[in-house]
Parts: C-alpha cells; sequence; structure tokens
C-alpha cells in the first residue's frame, strides 16, 4: 500500500526559530515529491522535487529530497507568524498525488 | 497568474440528491483532478482526468460519481445520490506537462 509519512504531526515554535519537517515515503511508482502549505483551504504548492540531492530554495523555505532513504525534509528559517499553517507533503505515484497527513505548525509571536 | 476556481464554494444538499461541482482548471493545463478531505483527515485522491478520458480513479470513486469536461473550460464532478459520508471539501487540480498540481480554493459540500 503506497504511504507517505509526515513528522511530526504538529509543532509550535517561536517567531525566529528554524523547523524542519520531515517526509518519508513508500510508493510503487514514485515520479516526484511536492510540499504544499494548506492555510484555511487549498494547498498552496511550494516545492516540487524530483532529483536526490538538490535543493530547492525560496526565501526562507528549502527543501531536499533523498530518493535512496525515501525521505524529504522541508526547512523554516526565521519563522513568522505567517507561517503557521499545515504543510503537506505529497508524492507524484503515478498519476495521483499521496498525501501525507500533515504538519500543523504554529509560530508564536 | 493564472489560478484554479471552483463554484460554488459551499453546497449544502439533502441526502440521496444529485450535486454537480465545478471547476475551471488553468487554461493551458491538460490533466485535471478531483481531491477530497474530509475533516481532520488527510487530502485523498479521486479521479485523474486527460484527453477527455479518466485515466486513474481510486476505489472512493465508485458508480455514483461521474466526470465530464463538457466545454472547453470547465470540469465537472458529479455525486448522483449523495450519502451524508460525502460530505467534504472537494478540491480540483490541473497541471501542465510537468507534475506541479495546483489546486482550486475548494467546495465545501455538507449532505444532511
Amino acid at each position: 500500500e503506497d504511504k507517505v509519512v509526515q513528522s511530526p504531526l504538529s509543532l509550535v515554535v517561536h517567531e525566529g526559530d528554524t523547523v524542519t519537517l520531515n517526509c518519508s515515503y513508500e510508493v510503487t511508482n514514485f515520479r516526484s515529491l511536492l510540499w504544499y502549505k494548506q492555510e484555511k483551504k487549498a494547498p498552496t504548492f511550494l516545492f516540487m522535487l524530483t532529483s536526490s540531492g538538490i535543493e530547492k530554495k525560496s526565501g526562507r523555505l528549502s527543501s531536499i529530497l533523498d530518493k535512496k532513504e525515501l525521505f524529504s525534509i522541508l526547512n523554516i528559517t526565521a519563522t513568522q507568524t505567517g507561517d503557521s499553517a499545515v504543510y503537506l507533503c505529497a508524492v507524484v505515484n503515478g498519476n495521483k498525488l499521496v498525501f501525507g497527513a500533515g504538519t500543523i505548525l504554529r509560530v508564536k509571536s | 497568474e493564472p489560478e484554479v476556481t471552483q463554484t460554488p464554494s459551499h453546497q449544502v444538499t439533502q441526502m440521496g440528491q444529485e450535486v454537480i461541482l465545478r471547476c475551471v482548471p488553468i487554461s493551458n493545463h491538460l490533466y485535471f483532478y478531483w481531491y477530497r478531505q474530509i475533516l481532520g483527515q488527510k487530502v485523498e485522491f479521486l479521479v485523474s482526468f486527460y484527453n477527455n478520458e479518466i485515466s486513474e480513479k481510486s476505489e472512493i470513486f465508485d458508480d455514483q460519481f461521474s466526470v465530464e469536461r463538457p466545454d472547453g473550460s470547465n470540469f465537472t464532478l458529479k455525486i448522483r445520490s449523495t450519502k451524508l459520508e460525502d460530505s467534504a471539501m472537494y478540491f480540483c487540480a490541473s497541471t501542465g506537462i510537468i507534475y506541479e498540481q495546483y489546486f482550486g480554493p475548494g467546495t465545501r459540500l455538507t449532505v444532511t
């Protein structure tokens, strides 16, 4: 059965802290791994990772994929209250996304 | 910036009624998807659609569900006879030739 597991389930940090969110996966037909941020409604696309070892970066967010160990991490540096959200990891398996349960991040001011 | 749109934002219906959820994918995208998220649970894949036909569907997508692209812009999900357990947020997504799927704002379906 296809599996995407995220950890931790939830996290509370203070503004300025750095956080690392984890995603491990086991799917039959891996194509790529995507990270999304979900606030009130729709998941908003952050990154797509297809190759191992290549860091994707956007501002304070960065992510990397390890296809040998089947995991990815999402780092957020200098967190702000606006980073509070659910962060979703999803793996493209064939023609569909398989989602993890998400990590709930709360950033306190 | 182009975006996926969905209507209505919230639909309330009675058990046994038919509902149609509408989506307008990003205009040059080729692949279209429906996902659902029951409150407090994971986002789950329902169906993918390419070249006017279903390319993959999940076990959830049984005979009460159907999808259609009736014209060049809309993509619809029909639920023929709604059940209480169909209450969820339904997301439409689309993608071009790569795997980045862009999601619409969702339709919250409440079945009473």
